[in-house]
């Protein structure tokens, strides 16, 4: 695709559901993250993928986080038992390479857990 | 890992002045990149810039990356301009992940 898109742009969610946030990145992008911003801060790394290889996680607030990356395009982040403090903006990135080159950010999930 | 660290927090402008971002990293880099974040969320790629300079238009940005420094500069700003201006680094060692600041928000009145 041209950019990178993500879906949906807004979510409510109950505490407690789970939730599901996509990740469609530039077509031939090998290089995938996904970053969390709250309100007022700069984008906070969660998680980083070359092709499906999940490579780094260490950002992963903890183990109700979930993302994979199966066949090495879209990636779905998974939320388990969502709670208040999960509330923020959800971005994906990607980039051409596996190193480190330009990064391309989708507009993001604004995630409100209620 | 890598701190990074971006000033001033807030800056407000007169349409058509100049203006000058400073970031401060605190490790060697290997990735550095500057974004503006307009008012609807959008993340949009300035510059990679890991060292050296370059121009696009109204905005430049310069890293010194021995002195673990970049700066952006924006020049007859307008209203546009407008938004948080991040800076974002990637430390030599480990994965090409990128911290970023906390970012300058920018207003530039007419």
């Amino acid at each position: 695709g041209a950019g990178v898109s993500q879906s949906p742009r807004y979510k409510v969610a109950k505490r407690g559901q789970d939730v599901a946030l996509r990740c469609d990145p530039i077509s031939g992008h090998v290089s995938l993250f996904w970053y969390q911003q709250a309100l007022g801060q700069g984008p906070e790394f969660l998680t980083y993928f070359q092709n499906e290889a999940q490579l780094d996680k260490s950002g992963l607030p903890s183990d109700r986080f979930f993302a994979e990356r199966p066949e090495g395009s879209v990636s779905t982040l998974k939320i388990q038992r969502t709670q208040q403090e999960d509330s923020a903006v959800y971005l994906c990135a990607s980039s051409l390479g596996g190193g480190n080159e330009k990064l391309f950010f989708g507009s993001g999930t604004q995630l409100s857990v209620l | 890992g890598i701190q990074v660290e971006q000033s001033p927090p807030d800056l407000i402008l007169q349409e058509g002045a100049n203006s000058t971002l400073r970031c401060n990293f605190s490790d060697s880099v290997n990735n550095l990149q500057w974004f503006h974040q307009n008012p609807w969320g959008q993340l949009i790629n300035l510059f990679y810039i890991p060292s050296g300079t370059k121009q696009n238009g109204r905005l430049s940005a310069t890293t010194v990356a021995t002195e673990r420094y970049s700066l952006l500069y924006i020049s007859s700003s307008q209203t546009t301009d407008s938004g948080v201006y991040f800076c974002a680094a990637g430390a030599v060692r480990g994965y090409s992940t990128l911290t970023f600041g906390k970012g300058t928000m920018l207003l530039v009145s007419p």
